[in-house]
This record gives C-alpha cells, structure tokens and sequence, in this order.
C-alpha cells in the first residue's frame, strides 16, 4: 500500500513565521503535490512537482514555496505566515503516467490542519 | 476560468440509490476522476473515465458525456459508512494536476 505521510497533524503558528510543511512517500513516485483544502473550496492545488528540483506553480501559489530534494520528499514553505493560510493542507503522490492519462490515482496524506495566531 | 460544479449536500437512506453530478467547464479535458473523503481523512481514490460510457466497480458507477461536460458517481446499496465528501476532479492539460470540485457531502441515514 502506498503510504503518503505528512510530519504534522496539527500545528500552531505565529503570524510573520517561516512555517515548513514535510510530506514522505514511500513508493518511488515521481509526481507530488500540495493542495489546500477549505470549506466550500475543496481542493485547490498550490504547488506540484514531476521530478526532484522540478516544480511546477498551482493555482494558488501566492506566499508558498516548494522544496523537492529528494524523490521521496517534498517540502511546502510559508515564508510568512498569515493568517488567511489558515488551513487543512494536504500532501499526495502519483506514478508517472503517459501524459494525459490520468488513470494514475493521487494518494495523499491524511492532512496538516494549519492555525496562524 | 475552470469551473467544476457539483451539489453540496445531498441525503439518502441506507440501500437506496444515489447519483452525484459533475458539469465541468475547462479549457482542456482528459479524463474525469471522482475521489471519496471521510472526515477526519484522507481523500481516496474511486473512479476514472476518460472516454464516455459507464465504469463500475462494485457497488459504486461513475459515468462520463464528453459532450455534454457533465459525469456523475452512482452509488448502489447504501451503506452508513458511505456518508462521506465526494469530489469530481478533471485532468485538463498535460500536466499532471487536477482541478478539483468544491465537493458534496453525503449524509446516509438509517
């Protein structure tokens, strides 16, 4: 089974803070991604990254920044907290497929429930 | 803009049928996913269709109209442990991402 394992599940930040969001994988997939999920919104997606060093902006990608090292780590940066990034944060992965072919499913993490005081 | 819409809320009572709907509009469209989220959990994955027609996989059908922009998830023989958040998602370019639903909210009832 795919495990998608996010470092927090919860934490409590202060307003103007450098917050670090981990997320590991442990099937060897080449694609990740960080999505925010707010009430009424769903799931937008801020960030995803094909490969390591390879990132690619969301549609929200405003006050975040991404950080892919290794393969099995990617790494969601608030580089100052505010308290409109109040939110669950949800980390997933997925095979390299053909482009296009979506039929790969996204496995994700069970979630970062973020507060910014 | 990209626009997924679906209802917000819908209720039904064990064993029945119900049918969640899905109208896109994108400016690009590969396939149409549908993903299951308890509260408190993780999004999992359910259902793709990228061509029109019905899938099934037990109790649960997802169904894709390319040309009317519209799909819907069919699930059979309800069971409380269905009462979960369901989101449609749409694969539109040729990156990997998704553009997901706001979601609905299934409420089972006894």
């Amino acid at each position: 089974d795919v495990k998608v394992t996010q470092s927090s599940r919860y934490l409590v930040k202060r307003t103007g803070e450098k917050v670090f969001l981990e997320c590991v994988q442990d099937m060897d997939h080449e694609n990740m991604f960080w999505y925010r999920q707010d009430p009424g919104l769903g799931l937008r997606l801020i960030y995803f990254s094909y490969d390591v060093k390879m990132k690619e902006k969301g549609d929200i990608p405003e006050g975040y920044s991404v950080s892919r090292e290794k393969k099995e780590r990617f790494s969601l940066i608030l580089e100052s907290a505010s308290t409109n990034q109040t939110s669950m944060y949800l980390c997933a992965s997925s095979l390299l497929a053909i482009v296009q072919d979506f039929r790969q499913p996204q496995h994700f993490g069970d979630g970062t429930r973020l507060s910014i005081l | 803009g990209q626009s997924l819409e679906q209802p917000s809320e819908v209720t039904a009572v064990e064993g029945a049928i119900v049918q969640i709907n899905c109208t896109y509009q994108t400016s690009g469209f590969y396939g149409l996913s549908w993903y299951q989220q308890h509260d408190g959990g993780a999004p999992t994955f359910l259902s793709y269709n990228a061509l029109d027609g019905l899938e099934e996989t037990g109790r649960f059908s997802s169904f894709l109209s390319r040309s009317d922009s519209y799909g819907y998830l069919l699930l059979q023989e309800l069971q409380m442990k269905d009462s979960a958040s369901y989101f449609c998602a749409v694969g539109m370019d040729s990156s990997y991402k998704l553009i997901f639903g706001s979601g609905t909210r299934l409420l089972v009832r006894p």
